[in-house]
């Protein structure tokens, strides 16, 4: 059963209008929070993150909000540019011991319209 | 540019084929990771090492061999693979064991015929 879950596959969104990709967890251990975004060809790459300590983290365009009562969280991308067109991939992550192992969801695909 | 890179980006291998991904990281990171990305499914941890020392072993099977002779180079040796073992493999480090934040090459597409 996938802890960590992205249940849209696909987004649609014009240029310049806000982008909001959706992540549900069910594991209440997690407690860090990260975006990867993936473009093809391409490893996933880092984006932003978030600890559970937090309810929200804002980085220039991007901004990711964490409702741990609700085990949701969602990465805002505002405005929507072209080139934010990539796979988009929810993680988290739960301490054991020294090691920190992620759970990834299945990714959502954005497409940025001109 | 990755500090991450991986060779072959491409692979076809047979059945009865012996092959090897190499994984080579120029951040000087501690920590290492091979991961396995198969259609519809999340990415799947496999295998993680500290200092050149695998701590983990993400019950995989014996026909995927891992070898870290130093923290720089990670290798994936693959030895009769099976077809369903066709996926993308993503190799990751980070700078110690248990951050997050990891940097990722663009990984292998590998086809087992």
């Amino acid at each position: 059963d996938q802890q960590v879950k992205q249940n849209s596959p696909s987004l649609s969104v014009q240029e310049g209008r806000i982008s909001i990709l959706n992540c549900d967890y069910t594991n209440s251990m997690f407690d860090y929070f990260l975006w990867y975004k993936k473009y093809p060809a391409e490893g996933p790459t880092f984006l932003i993150s978030i600890s559970s300590i937090k309810d929200k983290n804002e980085d220039g365009r991007f901004t990711v909000f964490l409702n741990k009562s609700a085990k949701h969280l969602s990465l805002h991308i505002v405005p929507s540019q072209p080139g934010d067109s990539a796979v988009y991939f929810c993680a988290a992550s739960a301490s054991t011991g020294n090691n920190r192992k992620l759970i990834w969801g299945l990714g959502t695909s954005l497409a940025v319209n001109p | 540019e990755t500090g991450v890179t991986q060779t072959p980006r491409h692979l076809v291998m047979g059945m009865t084929n012996k092959k090897s991904l190499k994984c080579e990281q120029h951040l000087g990171h501690n920590a290492m990771y091979w991961y396995k990305q198969s259609a519809k499914k999340p990415l799947e941890l496999m295998f993680v090492y500290n200092f050149k020392e695998q701590t983990e072993n993400n019950s995989v099977p014996s026909r995927f061999s891992p070898e870290c002779p130093n923290s720089s180079h990670l290798f994936l040796h693959l030895h009769t693979l099976q077809p369903e073992d066709s996926a993308l493999y993503l190799c990751a480090s980070s700078r110690n064991l248990g951050e997050e934040t990891q940097y990722f090459g663009p990984g292998t597409r590998l086809l087992v015929l």
